[in-house]
């Protein structure tokens, strides 16, 4: 019973393709984010949604575009591959309760851009 | 504004020997604050969280952390280290729960 699954795994592209990963989770979460984790470990938070509403969007650039069909989904779809967008991608859920602020992580997907 | 600083991007230990990872923090409220482990290929998993309870917190895999408002620092220790503990460790803090900022890692690895 995986909490926060993640497809695909790994994902190899060429620059200048427009590629999909998308997220599940089945803990009832109200909030779901996207991080980019890059080379050398730096975890920075790209997205979050509440209940179907982007609450956080934290200077990524307009190819990033992510969408939310339901609370339980959360995908992200990048236009036009750069080079530089090669990194682990990190989605992730919470309930934002003071008794349970804490976030829950999927598996990752790393995506290599030739 | 809220910070978190982890001393050492790289700490070794012989297996056996003490654990002891630095964080420290900056917050103008009283912050929750996490330690997550990531091994190598996986997602982060949460190891242990402070949310202003006690403030020495156990967590998984015989971790625990204490949290000294006086010092802002909130160090993750184990008392004998095993090869299984090689992993990439991140403290992290937040005063909100939908925004955690995290530390910049600390790799830890295992000397047999």
């Amino acid at each position: 019973d995986t909490a926060v699954s993640q497809t695909p795994k790994y994902l190899v592209t060429q620059m200048g393709n427009d590629k999909s990963i998308k997220c599940e989770q089945n803990l009832g979460h109200d909030t779901m984010y996207w991080y980019k984790q890059d080379s050398k470990k730096f975890l920075k938070i790209m997205f979050s949604y509440n209940n179907k509403e982007l609450i956080i969007n934290e200077t990524v650039p307009n190819r990033f575009s992510p969408k939310s069909p339901d609370k339980a989904h959360l995908n992200l779809h990048i236009n036009s591959l750069e080079l530089g967008d090669s990194a682990v991608y990190f989605c992730a859920s919470s309930q934002d309760r003071d008794t349970q602020p804490e976030q829950f992580f999927g598996p990752g997907t790393r995506l290599t851009v030739l | 504004a809220q910070s978190v600083t982890q001393l050492g991007s790289h700490v070794s230990v012989s297996e056996g020997a003490l654990v002891l990872l630095r964080c420290n923090y900056s917050s103008s409220v009283p912050p929750y604050l996490f330690w997550y482990v990531q091994y190598p290929n996986q997602g982060l998993q949460l190891l242990l969280k402070y949310t202003s309870a006690a403030t020495l917190v156990k967590g998984i895999n015989g971790f625990e952390a204490e949290f000294k408002k006086s010092e802002t620092s909130f160090h993750l220790t184990k008392p004998s280290a095993h090869m299984s503990d090689a992993a990439e460790y991140f403290c992290a803090v937040t005063t909100q729960p939908s925004k955690i900022i995290f530390g910049s890692g600390t790799r830890l690895s295992i000397r047999p």
